[in-house]
């Protein structure tokens, strides 16, 4: 099966750093994305890591490991608009095509 | 542009109702998807079309029935469903390459409630 663990809650204040981990056990891995979702909204893509290293995208960087299973969403210089639930997700190779499953979703807080 | 647009936004139905779901691309996306969402849990995959064929069902209840009537269009069927299945029912599109990044991008939404 597939397992995808995110913290299920985090705070940091304006203008600060905020790490979001994400740990998975999937096979067929073919790639992660990081997904941003405001309360009643959808999803909105925020980048997408296929290779070990690191992805820069303005505020935004995300990392990952395939050799551990990790990944990680880096936001900086938070601002308030910043709060909301980040997905990460992980694409599967079946025979079927190819298909995202989600993690639990981290919903964070930015506080003044 | 990156838009999917769905409709309606809201749906309230009986369970002896028969409605439907609508989505729409206009970016030459040939992968088309169906998710529920649940409050406060992530989508869960329901259905994968791809060049307008079903490629994946994730063993949804025959209740839902999904419908591709060409590329840009991607319809969901409901009859006889049940309250547990009120939810946000999210629809995505993707450009369907195999080995790119292949971003899925998500419509707003349909939030169903079933009475």
């Amino acid at each position: 099966g597939q397992n995808i663990d995110q913290p299920t809650e985090m705070t940091a204040t304006e203008g600060a750093i905020v790490q979001i981990n994400c740990t998975y056990q999937t096979s067929g891995f073919n790639g992660l994305f990081w997904y941003q979702q405001h309360a009643g909204e959808a999803p909105t893509f925020l980048s997408y890591n296929v290779l070990d290293g690191l992805e820069e995208k303005g505020r935004f960087s995300s990392f990952l490991s395939r050799s551990k299973g990790y990944s990680y969403l880096l936001l900086k210089e938070l601002q308030m608009k910043d709060s909301a639930s980040y997905l990460c997700a992980v694409r599967i190779l079946t025979g079927g095509g190819n298909k995202l499953t989600f993690g639990t979703g981290t919903q964070l807080k930015v506080e003044l | 542009d990156t838009e999917v647009t769905q409709t309606p936004k809201h749906l309230v139905m009986g369970m002896t109702n028969k409605k439907s779901l609508k989505c729409e691309q206009h970016m030459g996306h040939r992968a088309m998807y169906w998710y529920k969402q649940k409050a406060k849990k992530p989508p869960e995959l329901m259905f994968v079309y791809s060049y307008e064929k079903l490629s994946i069902n994730e063993s949804v209840p025959s209740r839902f029935s999904p419908e591709c009537p060409n590329s840009s269009l991607l319809n969901l069927h409901l009859h006889a469903l049940q309250p547990e299945d009120s939810a946000l029912y999210l629809c995505a599109s993707s450009q369907g390459q195999f080995g790119r990044p292949d971003t899925q991008y998500f419509g707003p939404g349909t939030r169903l409630t079933v009475l």
